[in-house]
């Protein structure tokens, strides 16, 4: 079993709807991460939890450690927002992170 | 500020031949760390250092050897290609600290023929 599980894999959204990907993970964190990478490959950190909620634009992530499980909302998707969106956790003494596989999503005009 | 800089972006090689990927950052970031992408998997962490002469292993790191002989740098070399090493690389640094943001090169795209 992986240590960090996301779904969906795959994830096709008209525009406008909300969207929801799931975290889950089974080792101890000192953070949860979630990263946005596009078609072109480059890597950007978009959120940085370790409790409760963060809200930046149309992006929510919230995380609830007593049941190990993060969400990543988008609110009003857009087609700009189509990525690949990977959850990472932060463990560990030297908090090395651990990486789920990844939701590809892409959002339809 | 340049951030995290790879070199190269793309690279062809044959069975055998031995390469360094490069990683700079000019963010006096004391951590950095190497990692593959690969279809179908996560990012794995090949080889990390928490500072200057200090490293480590990570999840996969045969095949692969690292130094850091400075804060700014953290060349990653290959000794004997091999196909299984055909991936997408990436660097990474941060502030010490585990609470602090993790920065991205852009990738170096390796092809082991």
């Amino acid at each position: 079993k992986n240590e960090v599980e996301q779904s969906p894999q795959n994830l096709t959204a008209q525009e406008g709807e909300f969207i929801t990907i799931n975290c889950s993970y089974s080792v101890g964190i000192s953070a949860l991460h979630w990263l946005q990478q596009h078609p072109g490959g480059g890597i950007v950190s978009l959120f940085m939890l370790s409790s409760g909620k963060k809200k930046h634009g149309r992006l929510i992530a919230t995380i609830n450690i007593q049941e190990k499980h993060s969400s990543l909302h988008i609110t009003a998707s857009h087609p700009r927002d189509s990525a690949v969106y990977i959850c990472a956790a932060r463990g560990g003494s030297q908090g090395n992170l651990i990486f789920g596989k990844g939701t590809k999503l892409s959002v339809k005009p | 500020n340049a951030g995290v800089t790879q070199t190269p972006k793309f690279q062809v090689l044959k069975t055998g031949q031995s390469m360094t990927l490069q990683c700079a950052q000019d963010m006096n970031h004391e951590y950095m760390s190497w990692y593959r992408q690969d279809p179908g998997m996560g990012l794995r962490l090949i080889h990390y250092s928490v500072g200057a002469g200090i490293t480590d292993q990570g999840e996969v790191p045969n095949g692969y050897n690292v130094s850091r002989s400075t804060t700014e740098d953290f060349p990653l070399r290959l000794l004997s290609a091999a196909p299984s090493q055909t991936s997408v690389y990436f660097c990474a640094s941060r502030a010490s600290g585990i609470s602090n943001t993790q920065y991205f090169g852009p990738g170096t795209r390796l092809t082991v023929l």
